[in-house]
């Protein structure tokens, strides 16, 4: 079954501090690999991608992900938080179809 | 100008009634997409279209009707409806050749009462 687990609903960071969000999922065939991210009220804005190639991609804002296939994982990280990341995150996966089956979001808090 | 355009931005209604959600995207992309977005943050998709043309048509009642008369628009009509219907539809575009990476409108938020 076609699938994507982001294992922390809410994450708390302090600013300043580094950031990981997790995400596994379980794909037959090759996977195109998405994060997106939504603030308040907003829709979901594509924050990197990966589809074949390096597995360390770089994306908008300051975010990079890293694919590792064994572990069938896509994790998000960021060096340092700003306290305008605060958001719902969310991992994605798909093909060439352009239907993705989204994770259920990792809430992330900033605190000052 | 908003790249993807949704109307209403909220709607409250009561059971039975229909209504519908409008899609607009200015981008120039071939593919339109309906998701929606449960109270739990689970987003779903519903229906794709390439070109006025139906290609993702998942497990969802018949009372939802999508209609793409060109190609930058994406209507989304719900007949008779629940309470169960209650969510947030986001609306989103793609180019055809780089699917997955989809441009979202701000959602539309439907209330069943």
């Amino acid at each position: 079954a076609q699938s994507v687990t982001q294992p922390d609903i809410h994450i708390t960071v302090s600013e300043g501090a580094s950031l990981e969000l997790r995400c596994n999922y379980s794909y037959g065939a090759t996977p195109y690999l998405f994060w997106y991210v939504q603030s308040p009220g907003q829709g979901l804005q594509l924050l990197l991608k990966y589809f074949s190639g390096d597995t360390l991609v770089q994306g908008i804002k300051g975010f990079e992900a890293e694919f590792k296939r064994s572990q069938s994982s896509f994790n998000l990280r960021k060096p340092s938080v700003h306290w305008s990341d605060a958001a719902e995150y969310f991992c994605a996966v798909g093909g060439n179809t352009g239907k993705l089956i989204f994770g259920q979001g990792t809430t992330l808090q900033v605190k000052p | 100008d908003t790249a993807v355009s949704q109307t209403p931005k909220y709607l409250v209604t009561q059971m039975g009634n229909d209504k519908s959600i409008k899609c607009e995207q200015n981008l120039g992309h071939d593919t339109m997409y309906w998701y929606k977005q449960d109270s739990k943050k689970f987003l779903k998709i519903m229906f794709s279209y390439n070109n006025k043309e139906l290609i993702i048509n998942e497990t969802v009642p018949n009372r939802f009707s999508p209609k793409s008369p060109d190609k930058a628009h994406l209507n989304l009509h719900i007949n008779s409806l629940e309470l169960g219907d209650s969510a947030v539809y986001f609306c989103a575009s793609s180019q055809a050749d780089r699917t997955g990476e989809l441009f979202f409108g701000e959602g539309s938020r439907l209330t069943v009462l």
